[in-house]
Order: C-alpha cells, then structure tokens, then sequence
C-alpha cells in the first residue's frame, strides 16, 4: 500500500539552528499538509499546500516557517531559526483531492530542540 | 471557536469486553467528522469519515455514529491489537485543516 514518508525520523538540533523537514507524499495525491504534535497534546495543523501555494496556514506557521515542494515528489517543512518550543512530532501528510478527503499521514520527524 | 473534547481519556479493557469511545464537537458548519487510530510514535491512520447526523460506519469490530453534538466508535469484541490512540477530529467548511481532540488512549488486555 502506498505510503507517505518523512526523513528523518529523529532530528535533534540547537535553538536558532535551521532545519529541514523532508516528506514524500503519495504520488497521485494533490494536496500536502503539515501538522504537529507536541508531546501529550493534540495534533495541531500547520499548513496546507495545493498547486504549488500555501492555501491555508494557522497562527504557528509564522514567518520561521516555510514549506517548499522543490520537486515532483519532495514536500518540505522549514524552520528557520528553531526555538525551544517547536520541539514536537511533525507530521506531513496528503489526499487526493482535498477537503473532506481523508488524509494519510507518514510516521512523524521527532524535532528535539535544544 | 470549533473545538474538539474526547472521553474518556483512557480505557482498559478486558478482551471481548466492549464499548464505547466518546467525541463531543462544536464546529461551525461540520463538513466531515473524521476517527484516526494512532500507534505510539506513528502518524495518526484513517478509520472512518462521517458527513452528516445518523450516518454510521463499520470496519471489522469497530462501527461509529454520528449525532449533531457528538460521534461515538463503539468496539465490539476487542482484541489487544486494537490498543491504541483513537483521535476524533472535525473539519469546518471554508477550511483545509482537521481540528482534532486529545484522544482517547484504549488498552485492551488478554
């Protein structure tokens, strides 16, 4: 069955360092999503991207944050200069067709920041 | 503000023995009600999605409803291979994004 994959699994990094977030989607799908989990608490969205645009992102996904897809496949999450705080699960995820669909998510980047 | 609120949080179960898991939303205009299993340290997996009051929906031993205030995924029989994190999560029209609960963590034993 097809999957989404994440790269890479755990990424430990120091507070204002960069890091890159890497996801392939499923390769029919259209529309990408990041969400994030701290732990113990809920999943919360991000963002979405359709088209090669971000068509809706929350309060988090401020200016450190960025999302890209550099090529056919590749999906990827941003964080410009890393805080305690987004210490998290992110989780990318896709559908084929948007809203109301339902979404597959890949196995998550443990970001420690530190 | 639309919000999601699951109970209870946690749940053990012997096995066989069944029940129900609850999710209580508030959402400006529902779209789609969706139920996610999550295993620890996975990214959440789709089970069902839900549109609108007296839909219902059933995969193996698990079978959710949904009224206008609430969705309930009932397990009938459970087995240990059904513990996990069952994440309740709502989409409001207008929007691309779920807004999900906190979960309601199962544990079924031998």
């Amino acid at each position: 069955e097809p999957e989404v994959t994440q790269t890479p699994s755990h990424q430990v990094t120091q507070m204002g360092q960069e890091v890159i977030l890497r996801c392939v989607p499923i390769s029919n799908h259209l529309y990408f999503y990041w969400y994030r989990q701290i732990l113990g608490q809920k999943v919360e969205f991000l963002v979405s991207f359709y088209n090669n645009e971000i068509s809706e992102k929350s309060e988090i996904f401020d200016d450190q944050f960025s999302v890209e897809r550099p090529d056919g496949s590749n999906f990827t999450l941003k964080i410009r200069s890393t805080k305690l705080e987004d210490s998290a699960m992110y989780f990318c995820a896709s559908c084929v067709a948007g809203v109301g669909e339902k979404l597959f998510f890949g196995s998550g980047t443990q970001l420690s920041v530190l | 503000e639309d919000q999601v609120t699951q109970s209870p949080e946690a749940l053990r179960l012997q096995e066989g023995e069944s029940s129900s898991l609850n999710c209580s939303y508030t959402v400006s205009g529902l779209r789609g009600l969706f139920w996610y299993r999550q295993d620890p340290g996975k990214g959440p997996e789709f089970l069902f999605t839900l549109y609108s009051a007296g839909e219902e929906k059933e995969k193996e031993r698990l079978k959710a409803t949904l009224t206008k205030k609430e969705s309930f995924l009932h397990i009938t029989a459970p087995k240990p291979e059904d513990s996990a994190t069952y994440l309740c999560a709502v989409q409001a029209y207008n929007t691309d994004k779920l807004i999900f609960g906190t979960g309601t963590r199962l544990q079924v034993f031998p």
